[in-house]
This record gives structure tokens, C-alpha cells and sequence, in this order.
């Protein structure tokens, strides 16, 4: 059965480093999201990408934030600069044509720390 | 953001008895709802899912129910298993000006233990 994958499963960076975060959506999609889980709290939404170009983001996805789909598989999520307040899981999803009217599956997620 | 509530933070049933998972939600706009179930350390697995047009929706062992004058749906899971042990998440996707958006809202989750 296809599945959404991420890598790196954990990733420990220090605070104001760079990091990417790399997702590969179910070959057929053609919606992707990130979103996030600080430990202890709720699944919030990053931002999702359609057709090339961000379709809609939250207010978390600020400056620091960007996403890029290099080429027809990765989809991928850099942090500029981490704060410590970035460490969270963070979660890739992928959807089908119906977008926000289908179901979104998600990959196992990568472990960001922030030291 | 409190627009999807998951009031009870944890349930535990006996093996073979009836787990009700219950959501709550405050925007009358969301026409579509999805449950997940989550394990440690792995993502969110999609569940089950409803529209507005129906009241309920049933795939095997769950099914699903809506009720929207009270904005309220809840997860019938029969019977439970051990395996059913996990984070279950309702959420619904915010609405757009032509249909729904991808932005799925969470609620926080209710921890079902199912006990052999």
C-alpha cells in the first residue's frame, strides 16, 4: 500500500542552525501539508502546497519557514534559523484531487530537537 | 484555536465492549469530518470519515455518527480490540470559498486503552 515517508526520523540541531526536513507524498497526490505537534499538544497546521506554490499557511509558518518541492517526488520543509521552541514533531501529509474534501495520510513523522 | 474540542483526554474499556469516542466542534461551517488514530512515534492514520450530508458512516468494527443541530460526533468502535489502543484524533478541514481547504483542525486527542 503506498505511504507518505519522511527522513530523518529525528533530527538534533542547535538553536539558529538550518534544518530540512524532507517528505516523499504518495506518487498520485497532488496536495501536501506540514504540520506540527509540540510535545503534550494539539496537531497544528503548517502550511499546504498545491499545483507549485503555497496554497494557505497559519500564522506559525512565518519568514523562517519554507517549503519546495525539488523535483516530481520530495517535498521538502527548511527552517532557517531554529529557536527552541521549534522542537516538535513534525508531520508530512499528502492528498488526492479532491483536496481539502479528501482524506490526507500522513507520514510517521521527524523528530526535530532544539538545543 | 478551539473550533474542534476532544473533551475526555483518556478512555479505558474491556476487550469486546463498545469504546464511544466523543468531538465537539463550534464552527457550523465544517461539513466534513475525519477521524485518525495515532500510535507512538508513528503519524496520524486515517480512520473513517463523514460528511454532513449523512448522519452516519460505518466501515467494519467503527462507524461514525453525526449530529449537527448539537455539533457533535462521536466514534463507535465494536467490538474493541487491544490493537484499537492508541490516540484517537477527530479533525475537520476549515472551509474556503470553494469548498474546503487542506487545513485540517485537530482536536487534542482521546487516549483509548482497551483492556484484555
Amino acid at each position: 500500500e503506498p505511504e507518505v515517508t519522511q527522513t530523518p526520523s529525528h533530527q538534533v540541531t542547535q538553536m539558529g542552525q538550518e534544518v530540512i526536513l524532507r517528505c516523499v507524498p504518495i506518487s498520485n497526490h497532488l496536495y501536501f501539508y506540514w504540520y506540527r505537534q509540540i510535545l503534550g499538544q494539539k496537531v497544528e497546521f503548517l502550511v499546504s502546497f498545491y499545483n507549485n506554490e503555497i496554497s494557505e499557511k497559519s500564522e506559525i509558518f512565518d519568514d523562517q519557514f519554507s517549503v519546495e518541492r525539488p523535483d516530481g517526488s520530495n517535498f521538502t520543509l527548511k527552517i532557517r534559523s531554529t529557536k527552541l521552541e521549534d522542537s516538535a514533531m513534525y508531520f508530512c501529509a499528502s492528498s488526492g484531487p479532491g483536496g481539502g474534501d479528501n482524506e490526507q495520510f500522513f507520514g510517521p513523522g521527524t523528530r526535530l530537537t532544539v538545543l | 484555536d478551539q473550533q474542534v474540542k476532544q473533551n475526555s483526554p483518556s478512555l479505558s474499556v474491556q476487550e469486546g465492549r463498545i469504546s464511544i469516542l466523543n468531538c465537539d466542534y463550534t464552527n457550523s461551517m465544517f461539513d466534513y469530518f475525519l477521524w485518525y488514530k495515532k500510535y507512538p512515534a508513528e503519524g496520524p492514520t486515517f480512520l473513517i470519515s463523514i460528511s454532513s450530508i449523512k448522519d452516519k458512516n460505518e466501515d467494519g468494527r467503527f462507524t461514525v455518527f453525526l449530529n449537527k443541530s448539537a455539533k457533535h460526533l462521536s466514534l463507535h468502535i465494536v467490538p474493541s480490540q487491544p490493537g484499537d489502543s492508541a490516540v484517537y484524533f477527530c479533525a475537520a478541514p476549515t472551509p474556503g470559498g470553494s469548498g474546503n481547504t487542506g487545513k485540517l483542525i485537530f482536536g487534542q486527542g482521546t487516549t483509548l486503552q482497551v483492556k484484555p
